[in-house]
């Protein structure tokens, strides 16, 4: 079974923290994502990463930064926490082949709130 | 580029009734399209997928889908509801790198 694990459940940050969210998955994929999810709004992706020390920007991802150092692990990073980004965060990972779309398979989420 | 669009917000359904929720996409190329489900404090799971072939899709836990390019549409179906499946499901949309664009969801009750 594919796990993908995120360091927190649940979080409560002031505003102006640096903020790390962690993302760790056992399966050797290639593709990470991070992805906010808001009411209303579904998930927007924030950041992805095909590979070690590469990343893209998604949708939305003024306010956030990431860091991917081992194949394994995918951090979010908020350099100055604000109430605006109090959500749930979701992280997921998929495999990655030419010409072939992989399902993502997702952590549990960690809510972030910001005060 | 992409976009999804799943036009129920909420859905209340009988248990033991049928449920179909309803999802349109637009994408250039041929879609590669997903349906997860969120239960209540918990990360996605797939409940099934289509990239080609066979235009009806079945998934986990009793649900299929539909593929209709004509509509743009790829709708879940499940025949008999179970209280179990009251969640909220999001439609997907994928393109030839692997990002995913999601629907907004649609939130399933299931009344006794």
């Amino acid at each position: 079974d594919v796990k993908v694990t995120q360091s927190s459940r649940y979080l409560v940050k002031r505003t102006g923290e640096k903020v790390f969210l962690e993302c760790v998955q056992d399966m050797d994929h290639e593709n990470m994502f991070w992805y906010r999810q808001d009411p209303g709004l579904g998930l927007r992706l924030i950041y992805f990463s095909y590979d070690v020390k590469m990343k893209e920007k998604g949708d939305i991802p003024e306010g956030y930064s990431v860091s991917r150092e081992k194949k394994e692990r995918f951090s979010l990073i908020l350099e100055s926490a604000s109430t605006n980004q109090t959500s749930m965060y979701l992280c997921a990972s998929s495999t990655s082949r030419r010409g072939a779309v992989y399902e993502q398979y997702f952590g549990p989420g960690t809510r972030l709130t910001v005060t | 580029a992409q976009s999804v669009t799943q036009p129920d917000i909420h859905i209340t359904v009988s248990e033991g009734a049928s449920l179909e929720l309803r999802c349109n996409y637009s994408y250039g190329a041929t879609p590669y399209l997903f349906w997860y489900v969120q239960s209540p404090g918990q990360g996605l799971q797939l409940l099934l997928k289509y990239f080609s072939g066979d235009t009806l899709v079945q998934g986990i836990k009793g649900f299929e889908a539909e593929f209709k390019r004509s509509q743009s549409s790829f709708n879940l179906r499940k025949p008999s509801v179970h209280w179990s499946d009251a969640a909220e499901y999001f439609c997907a949309v994928g393109d030839s790198w692997g990002k995913l664009q999601f629907g907004a969801g649609t939130q399933v009750v299931v009344t006794p």
